[in-house]
Formats: structure tokens, C-alpha cells, sequence
């Protein structure tokens, strides 16, 4: 079974501040790790992935995230906000024996002037 | 463009009738998912398939059935045995089981 739990539902940021969410996951097998960006009444937007290799992943947008194994987490950082990147972040996990990706409950980035 | 279209993007429905949601995808994938968005609640998985002709149920499969008769297509049909069916719904493909997921823009069906 996975499982994936984003810290705070909504963080918020002034303009030009380190952005930090959260995310946590448990695996039983080896996992992939996905950061997607929603803004509102729209789809999500692959940000960056962790499959194997290198644990600091750069993605999109100036976003990065790294993997800790032993701390089974895969947080999401970036270190000036804008304002253009207020929107819902979800964290998702993959077994890719199981087939299919399980979600986090999203964290909502405000960002303030 | 390559991409995945969902149709309608707003939907309309009384209370006891069946709808089904439209899911077009021009990326050659072989996986497709739907899933449900509910404020607060993230994302749950209704149902995926990974081939054509073969689908399965995810977390919450009741009230709703899918088919895949084309690789291309994945309706999903709510129906009235779905107690609370006004959500949005995300329709998603990726090229194996262990690849990101491309999303559509999404369908809000609202059921008065």
C-alpha cells in the first residue's frame, strides 16, 4: 500500500520568499515521486519527478525537490516566490507494480505582494 | 497539439440520471484514469485502464462504470447510484504504469 501526506493545507508566502511544501510518503517498493501544480478550474501540470538517480530533482518553473529515503519525505522548494505561482501543489506517489498513483490531499501557495 | 480533451467543460444534470463524460487522448498512451476532485480532499482514483478492452476499479468505483473499447477514448458514466455525484472530474494518461500522468482541463458536474 502508498500513501502520500502534504503538511499544511495552505502555506502562504510573500513575493520574493522561500517556498517550502511538504510532503511525506509510505512505499512498500521502491517509489516514484511527483510534484504537479493545479491553478484553478484547470487540470494538473507535471512541476518534476523522482524516479532513480539523482535525489535532488530540478522541475519547472524554478521548483526543486529532494528525495530522503530515510526520511521518507520529498519536499518542494523554491527559493523566490512569485506571484504567478499561487495555485494548489500535489504530491503524488507511484508503485509502478501496482499501476496507478496515489494523490495527496494539496496544499494552496498565497502568495502576498 | 497532443493532448488530452474532456467534454463538456460544465455539466448539467437532475437528481437520478445518467451522465457520461467525454475523454479523448492523441498521445498514443496506453494507460488512462479518471479521478475525483473534492475540495479539501485531493484526488481519488475511480477507475483506470492500462490496455484496451481492460479496465479496474480504483478507490471509489461505486455509482460509476467506464469502457475501453478504443486506446484512444475512456467515457466514464455516473450514475444514479452515485449518492453524491457534483464534483470535478479529471480525466489523465500516461505511457506505462509508472509515468506521469497528463491531465485534461477537467468536467464540474453539478447534479441539482
Amino acid at each position: 500500500a502508498q500513501s502520500v501526506t502534504q503538511l499544511g493545507s495552505h502555506v502562504s508566502v510573500s513575493e520574493g520568499a522561500l517556498v517550502l511544501l511538504r510532503c511525506n510518503y509510505s512505499s512498500s517498493v521502491p517509489p516514484y515521486l511527483f510534484w504537479y501544480v493545479q491553478y484553478p478550474n484547470q487540470g494538473l501540470q507535471l512541476l518534476l519527478k523522482y524516479t532513480t538517480g539523482a535525489t535532488l530533482v530540478k522541475g519547472i518553473n524554478g521548483f526543486e525537490a529532494e528525495f530522503k529515503k530515510s526520511e521518507t519525505s520529498f519536499h518542494l522548494t523554491k527559493p523566490s516566490a512569485h506571484m504567478s505561482d499561487a495555485a494548489e501543489y500535489f504530491c503524488a506517489v507511484s508503485d509502478p507494480y501496482a499501476g496507478k498513483s496515489t494523490f495527496g490531499d494539496g496544499t494552496t501557495l498565497t502568495v502576498k505582494p | 497539439d497532443g493532448g488530452i480533451t474532456q467534454s463538456p467543460k460544465y455539466l448539467f444534470r437532475k437528481e437520478g440520471q445518467n451522465v457520461t463524460l467525454s475523454c479523448e487522448q492523441n498521445l498514443n498512451h496506453d494507460a488512462m484514469y479518471w479521478y475525483r476532485q473534492d475540495p479539501g480532499q485531493g484526488l481519488r482514483l475511480i477507475y483506470y485502464s492500462q490496455i484496451v478492452n481492460d479496465f479496474q476499479k480504483g478507490d471509489i468505483a461505486e455509482g460509476y462504470s467506464v469502457s475501453r473499447e478504443k486506446k484512444e477514448s475512456f467515457p466514464l458514466t455516473v450514475t444514479s447510484a452515485q449518492k453524491n455525484p457534483t464534483a470535478f472530474y479529471l480525466c489523465a494518461s500516461s505511457t506505462d504504469r509508472s509515468t506521469e500522468a497528463f491531465f485534461g482541463q477537467g468536467t464540474r458536474l453539478t447534479v441539482v
